[in-house]
């Protein structure tokens, strides 16, 4: 049981690349969800997922699209990388019973 | 709005005090959940407690307590007799009860001397 996985753990990308974070977790919860984490604002909610086929914006979702295609992956694209987008990254899932588990995050820098 | 303040940037106290992280929090719905969170210098988060909006029972785990109060708004989390591996930013968050999604405070971070 591997609980909330992603990968890359590190990331470096030029303005304009894009890439994908992958994030699985293999407890069949329903919830997933990316965050990102800057220095000061704690995490903020970027994309989230109530099931498969089921997605929605969170607070910061410009720049980064989502899909949900199964119960156990929700990848984050990110369409063209900017500065601003320099981050770390965290993905996480949850039951009904509300409690989020995390994986271990994904150091995102773009220069 | 949701939203969660922690006033506290950053403490720094000698090991063995007992320490207080402070949490306020704003909604307007009557059912939600409080958590908090902890961030060791590793980077992974930790889970350390959920608490529902209709129970207002303190939690006490070990050297952990949690004071809930819905008057005032506010879910504290003392740490007694601190160590310096309790040394790490921790955070408080609020969901609804849809979608789970999280609103989370800045962060405190605590710094544990020896």
């Amino acid at each position: 049981n591997a609980g909330v996985t992603q990968t890359p753990k590190f990331q470096v990308l030029k303005t304009g690349q894009s890439m994908t974070l992958q994030c699985a977790q293999d407890m069949n919860h329903e919830y997933m969800s990316w965050y990102r984490q800057d220095p000061g604002m704690g995490l903020r909610l970027i994309h989230y997922s109530v099931g498969a086929g089921i997605t929605d914006q969170g607070e910061v979702p410009n720049g980064y699209n989502v899909s949900r295609s199964t119960t156990e992956d929700f990848p984050l694209r990110l369409l063209s990388a900017a500065p601003s987008q320099t981050s770390v990254y965290f993905c996480a899932s949850s039951s009904v019973m509300h409690e989020q588990y995390f994986g271990p995050g994904t150091r995102l820098t773009v220069t | 709005a949701q939203k969660v303040t922690q006033a506290q940037t950053e403490i720094s106290v000698v090991e063995k005090e007992d320490v207080t992280l402070d949490c306020v929090y704003e909604t307007r719905d009557t059912t939600y959940y409080l958590f908090w969170y902890k961030q060791p210098p590793s980077g992974e988060l930790v889970f350390l407690i959920r608490r529902n909006s209709f129970d207002e029972q303190n939690e006490i785990s070990g050297r952990y307590s949690w004071n809930f109060q819905k008057s005032t708004s506010s879910f504290n989390f003392t740490i007694t007799a601190s160590q310096v591996v309790d040394s790490a930013v921790y955070f408080c968050a609020l969901s609804m009860e849809y979608g789970n999604k999280l609103v989370f405070g800045a962060g405190t971070i605590l710094r544990v001397k020896s």
